[in-house]
């Protein structure tokens, strides 16, 4: 079974600050790999999405990297803004089977003004 | 706002109510999901509808009853429901079934 670990589970860094949420899987047989936000109480608003193929993905402030060998995805964010406080959820979806998605429990960040 | 709207966002209901959560998707998806969130837990998938068939059932408990009478609307059925069954239900679509997923608000259900 997949098992996806985010650490740490939050976060708090100043405004304007670069920051990187970690993501890890123990199965590189992957499909691809999603990252979402997720704003208290609302549901999953996805950002990037990465294929197995692929070894990066890049949308506005945000950049997601993938190394399938070592299991592990990064969510990098530039000039963190108050607005970006949320939590961040990896989800990995495996090649084959059924219920192949599994996701993380997520990093809680913070941005203080 | 994405695609996918859930009602009702709140619901309240006791051990021995029956009651229904809607979800509707208006992307074209042939794929639709129901998640379950707990606190602390990562999402747990509880069923997959693809093309209007149930392909799978994440050994959920008989009083969770899905229905997907088409590719736009999901339904879950709730009844006799247990305290730790208070969660956060989200609905997701896809294009297909392993394609990116899109998802609602959801509906914060609370057992009492």
């Amino acid at each position: 079974k997949q098992e996806v670990t985010q650490i740490p589970a939050a976060l708090s860094v100043p405004e304007g600050e670069n920051l990187v949420l970690n993501c890890s899987f123990t199965d590189s047989a992957i499909y691809n790999l999603q990252w979402f936000r997720q704003d208290p109480g609302k549901g999953l608003t996805s950002l990037l999405l990465i294929q197995s193929s692929q070894r990066e993905q890049t949308s506005g402030r945000l950049n997601a990297s993938l190394d399938k060998s070592s299991g592990r995805s990064t969510l990098y964010i530039a000039a963190s803004q108050p607005g970006d406080s949320a939590t961040y959820l990896c989800a990995v979806r495996l090649q084959t089977g059924a219920n192949n998605l599994f996701f993380g429990t997520g990093t809680r960040l913070t941005v203080i003004p | 706002e994405t695609g996918v709207t859930q009602t009702p966002r709140h619901l309240v209901m006791g051990m021995t109510n029956k009651k229904s959560l809607k979800c509707e998707q208006h992307l074209g998806h042939n794929a639709m999901y129901w998640y379950k969130q707990s606190a602390k837990k990562p999402l747990e998938l509880m069923f997959v509808y693809n093309f209007k068939e149930q392909t799978e059932n994440n050994s959920v408990p008989s009083r969770f009853s899905p229905e997907c009478p088409n590719s736009s609307h999901l339904f879950l059925h709730l009844h006799t429901l247990q305290p730790e069954d208070s969660a956060l239900y989200l609905c997701a679509s896809s294009q297909h079934r392993d394609d990116e997923q899109y998802f609602g608000p959801g509906t914060r259900l609370t057992v009492t």
